[in-house]
């Protein structure tokens, strides 16, 4: 079945650091891939999503582009804030998404 | 506003009990879910639907059941065969199942605590 690795957290950076959340997948054929953020206490909310190869996926200034040779999907930002603390999860499409433990995110002021 | 509804927020259960747990949404998705969560852990996917009156297992499925006799409405039932359901439960749902790009859109979760 599909599965997913993500770098284990939690990641601690200063505010205004670089981010990098490593990602792998195994999965049949070659599926949509997403990444979801995870607030404290809440529901889990759509960051980005790329449907084919070499697609990148973008929003709110983070960015993942979807890699086929490598079966990966890091999410990378430039400068993180505060408010980006959350938990974010990888996932594969198919019949439903397929979630890794995630990887908890703490910046620091 | 379109989205999401699950009720109660916060359920206790005492042994032996089973609950009920809400959820509807009006974005007419065809495709709902059912996840799990426990404290510091990733997503385990118990139930889903693609469309009215059917549904399949899950992961995880021993000790829930659920129904989907309308569209907007996929209740989950925590029954007393479930023996550790003290979790975040998050409910879902997509315009369909499958991997077509659809984005899978979440509720705000419940919280149940056996006592």
């Amino acid at each position: 079945g599909d599965s997913v690795t993500q770098m284990e957290g939690p990641v601690t950076l200063s505010e205004e650091a670089f981010l990098t959340i490593n990602c792998t997948y195994t999965a049949t054929g070659y599926p949509s891939l997403f990444w979801y953020v995870q607030y404290p206490g809440e529901g889990l909310q759509l960051l980005l999503k790329a449907t084919k190869a070499d697609d990148k996926g973008s929003n709110k200034g983070f960015e993942a582009t979807y890699r086929k040779e490598t079966t990966s999907f890091h999410l990378e930002k430039g400068s993180v804030q505060v408010s980006d603390s959350a938990v974010y999860f990888c996932a594969p499409g198919g019949r439903a998404l397929t979630f890794g433990s995630g990887t908890r995110l703490q910046v620091q002021p | 506003d379109g989205g999401i509804t699950q009720s109660p927020k916060y359920l206790f259960r005492k042994e032996g009990q089973n609950v009920t747990l809400s959820c509807e949404q009006n974005l007419n998705h065809d495709a709902m879910y059912w996840y799990r969560q426990d404290p510091g852990q990733g997503l385990r996917l118990i139930y889903y639907s693609q469309i009215v009156n059917d549904f399949q297992k899950g992961d995880i499925a021993e000790g829930y059941s659920v129904s989907r006799e309308k569209k907007e409405s996929f209740p989950l039932t925590v029954t007393s065969a479930q023996k550790n359901p003290t979790a975040f439960y998050l409910c879902a749902s997509s315009i369909t199942t499958g991997d077509s790009g659809n984005t899978i859109y979440f509720g705000e979760g419940s919280w149940l605590t056996v006592v």
